[in-house]
């Protein structure tokens, strides 16, 4: 299958903070997905991506597809403590969808 | 509500011993798909389903089957666990067409699967 390159693998950080991560790809997609999964539960969509260039925001998580399609960032502004999880990006084929390995994100009071 | 439903949410077993791992929406979904989380690596897709009698294998299907007898239901079917099939699972659908394009796909809460 395809391989996605998620950095970084982990981050621990004050609340308040603003987060990066991003995902690349040696190929090109033409949907990129961020999810997050809390503790003990089944990742949810946070944000889709369908257009090259395109950038998207929900909430205070701002995300943007690449223009070469081969990669994608997640910026989350002010972080909260609610913000701890494993954030995944992920591609989709046709009938299929690939995930990153996943960034996980720590936040400190 | 709108949900997914896994059975059982943990289950520890032994190597050979056969084991259906069950997933129902309510969704009316046409898209249904299985998912293993392993640490370091993500996850990564079993098997799929298109519609009803449509299936396909994902990136490791090996050691899996499953089956769409109907739209709700998706059974993940062990028939011969091995301690390598020790993980995280997830089933997951969406509504039907592209089963990405505006149309998210719904988690459930997984079923964590040791096998002894």
């Amino acid at each position: 299958g395809q391989q996605l390159n998620q950095s970084p693998q982990s981050m621990f950080i004050q609340e308040g903070e603003d987060v990066s991560m991003n995902c690349t790809s040696s190929s090109i997609f033409n949907t990129w997905l961020w999810y997050k999964q809390d503790p003990g539960e089944g990742p949810v969509l946070l944000i889709a991506l369908y257009k090259a260039g395109e950038l998207t925001s929900n909430g205070r998580l701002t995300a943007q597809f690449g223009i070469t399609r081969k990669d994608s960032f997640l910026n989350i502004s002010a972080s909260i403590p609610s913000d701890v999880g494993i954030y995944f990006c992920a591609v989709s084929g046709y009938s299929t969808l690939t995930f990153g390995k996943g960034t996980m994100l720590l936040v400190s009071p | 509500e709108a949900q997914v439903t896994q059975n059982p949410r943990y289950l520890i077993t032994v190597t050979g011993k056969k084991l259906t791992v069950t997933c129902s929406q309510n969704m009316n979904h046409e898209y249904m798909s299985w998912y293993r989380q392993d640490p370091g690596l993500g996850l990564r897709q079993i098997y799929y389903s298109m519609n009803v009698e449509v299936t396909d294998k994902g990136d490791v299907p090996e050691g899996y089957k499953v089956s769409r007898k109907e739209k709700r239901n998706f059974p993940l079917i062990l028939e011969s666990p091995s301690p390598n099939q020790t993980s995280l699972y997830f089933c997951a659908s969406s509504l039907g067409g592209h089963p990405f394009s505006n149309q998210p796909q719904h988690f459930g809460d997984g079923t964590r699967l040791s096998i002894l």
